[in-house]
Order: C-alpha cells, then sequence, then structure tokens
C-alpha cells in the first residue's frame, strides 16, 4: 500500500529553525510537495521537489533523497505566522497526490 | 499563480436535503479537476478525480450516486452532496491542474465548509 509518515505535532520557539520530516513508501514517484495548511484554510503551496538535493526559498528549504523515501521542510527565523499544519504530499505513478496526515506546528514566543 | 474560486464558502443545511458546490478557474482552462474532504484535525481525502467531458472517478468507499460530480466545462466543476446527513459535514476543497501546465501543478480553491444539521 502506498504511505505517507510524518509527525503529528511539533513545538518551536519564535526565531529558531525547525525541521519537519517526511517519509514515503507509494506506487512510483513524480514528486514531492510541502503545502501549508492554517486552520479553516485550503492549503497553499510551499515546495515541490522531484530530484535529490536541497531547494531553498526565502526561510523555507525543502530536501528530498528519493533513495531512502525521505523529504524535510526547514524553516527558519520563525516567526508566531508560521503556526499551521504542514502538509507532505507525493505524486504517484498515475499523477495522484497521496497526503501525510499533516504536522501541526505550534510556534511559542 | 492561478486562481480558482469556490461557492459558497460555507453553507448549513438541513439533513435529507441536496447542496452544490462550485468550483471554478478565474485565469486558466483545467483539464483536470480533484475533489477532496478534509474531516477536523485530518489530512486531506481525495474523493475523486474529473476530466473534462467524461465521467468522474471515484476513490474506493465515496458513493458516486450521493456525490455527483460534473466537470461540465474546462473552467467549471460542481460537487453536489445529495441527501445530505451530519456525517457528510466536512470541509471540501477542490483543486485544478492548468490544460497548459505540468501534470504536477495543482492549484486549490479555497475550501467550502459544509454543516449539516
Amino acid at each position: 500500500g502506498q504511505n505517507i509518515d510524518q509527525p503529528t505535532e511539533m513545538t518551536a520557539t519564535e526565531g529558531a529553525i525547525v525541521q519537519i520530516n517526511c517519509t514515503y513508501q507509494t506506487s512510483g514517484f513524480n514528486g514531492l510537495f510541502w503545502y501549508q495548511q492554517h486552520a479553516g484554510e485550503a492549503p497553499t503551496f510551499l515546495s515541490y521537489n522531484v530530484l535529490d538535493g536541497l531547494e531553498e526559498k526565502g526561510r523555507f528549504s525543502s530536501f528530498l533523497s528519493r533513495s531512502k523515501g525521505y523529504s524535510y521542510l526547514l524553516l527558519k527565523e520563525l516567526q508566531m505566522k508560521d503556526s499551521a499544519s504542514y502538509l507532505c504530499a507525493v505524486l504517484d505513478s498515475n499523477y495522484q497526490l497521496i497526503w501525510g496526515a499533516g504536522t501541526k506546528l505550534i510556534i511559542k514566543p | 499563480g492561478a486562481v480558482v474560486s469556490q461557492h459558497p464558502s460555507w453553507v448549513i443545511c438541513k439533513s435529507g436535503t441536496s447542496v452544490k458546490i462550485e468550483c471554478r478557474s478565474l485565469d486558466f482552462q483545467a483539464t483536470t479537476m480533484f475533489w477532496y474532504r478534509q474531516f477536523p484535525k485530518q489530512s486531506l481525502m481525495l474523493m475523486a478525480t474529473s476530466n473534462e467531458g467524461s465521467k468522474a472517478t471515484y476513490e474506493q468507499g465515496v458513493e458516486k450516486d450521493k456525490f455527483l460530480i460534473n466537470h461540465a466545462s474546462l473552467t467549471l466543476s460542481t460537487l453536489t452532496v445529495t441527501s445530505a446527513h451530519p456525517e457528510d459535514s466536512s470541509f471540501y476543497i477542490c483543486s485544478l491542474t492548468p490544460s497548459q501546465g505540468a501534470a504536477y501543478e495543482q492549484y486549490f480553491g479555497p475550501g467550502t465548509r459544509l454543516t449539516v444539521t
């Protein structure tokens, strides 16, 4: 079966750095996405990785290792507005998104 | 980025009635549209995939006669929840893949919160 694992909840301090991990086992791979979702809102796109390595975009970076079935989202200089759920999703061989359950990130002052 | 709208943004209906949710792309044509459902504190669950001009493909466990999907044009898809029950109360989100874009591109609507009383 297809499976995506990520921690349920994480807590970090404002101004710090946090890394959210995601491991996956899917039928085929056409890329991995990270989305941010605030409560009561739809997900918003953060990053897309299809090749191994690190993609940096401002305060957010995303890493992918296809051989390990592993990705992480790195958030630097945390702000209170970064409190949200972070969803890892893999595009499978049929170009359908397989979603993780999401990681709720709590930022404390 | 692409703009996707959903209407209504929230709706309250009585048990047994039907509710129609519209998903519209405002600045691109979408060959493929996805409908998701999200229960509180859970991740998105794909309900169905629809391609313009053809019948929707429903995920296992999703009743196609209860959740009617019509992908009438390249800019509009509708989801009708028929004979709604309280357990259908959820957050419904559509996403679209542009016809001219890469297969991995998906743009999400803002979601529709349905409450069935």
